[in-house]
């Protein structure tokens, strides 16, 4: 069973478009965290959020986390090729001193067309 | 910040031969480690984890087995590997109160 259901699975859009992506689960997380992963490489945290409600910025993107803290989401303001990538969410269930904790989503695998 | 070193960065095997993989941490002591696998452009899965020297945790079980001889190691290794362990393995390791993850490189395992 996944937890955490990322949609959509595959995402091409043009330069300068906008995009959101989701992370849904029915189960309640303590944290949720935005990973960026190139080919080849392994993944690089971009963003954690840890109370409900919460939205942070890193220039044009902007994550949300749920009221509930169940889902989340990253949106893309004017995509540029630079943006390509796989994005994946991770869900922590428990304290951070806790070892076994993310949980990672499917992923979204968005490239960005010049 | 820490870094991690993983090598080699790419590996093909024969169904049968042994495999060894091998993680070091630098830049902080005594982090959580974790093995993990990927399918391509997917999720990741947890293999291994582990708190200390000589602890391990299997989160499913499979033909692989990990070590942590010392602190800042992790090794993940298989007596005989079969055609379905092929994948990206990536290692991973947490420190303190830190939220996120830092990951290796990751090595590219292909068993033919």
């Amino acid at each position: 069973t996944q937890l955490l259901e990322q949609s959509p699975q595959f995402l091409s859009i043009q330069e300068g478009e906008n995009l959101t992506v989701y992370c849904n689960s029915s189960s309640v997380f303590s944290s949720l965290q935005w990973y960026r992963q190139e080919p080849g490489e392994g993944p690089v945290l971009l963003v954690t959020v840890v109370t409900g409600g919460e939205v942070k910025k890193l220039k044009r993107l902007t994550f949300q986390f749920g009221d509930a803290r169940k889902d989340s989401s990253l949106h893309i303001t004017a995509a540029q090729p630079g943006d390509t990538g796989l994005y994946l969410c991770a869900g922590a269930k428990s304290s951070s001193g806790s070892a076994r904790q993310l949980t990672f989503g499917s992923g979204t695998q968005l490239t960005v067309l010049p | 910040s820490q870094t991690i070193h993983q090598w080699p960065a790419t590996l093909v095997q024969p169904v049968g031969s042994p495999l060894s993989l091998e993680c070091t941490v630098e830049g902080t002591s005594n982090p959580n480690l974790y093995w993990y696998r990927q399918a391509a452009g997917r999720g990741l899965q947890l293999l291994f984890y582990s708190v200390g020297i000589g602890q391990i945790s299997s989160e499913v079980p499979q033909n692989l087995s990990a070590s942590r001889p010392q602190d800042r190691q992790f090794i993940l290794s298989s007596k005989k590997l079969l055609l379905s362990d092929s994948g990206f393995y990536l290692c991973a390791c947490k420190t303190g109160s830190n939220y996120g993850y830092t990951f290796g490189s990751g090595t590219r395992l292909t068993v033919v």
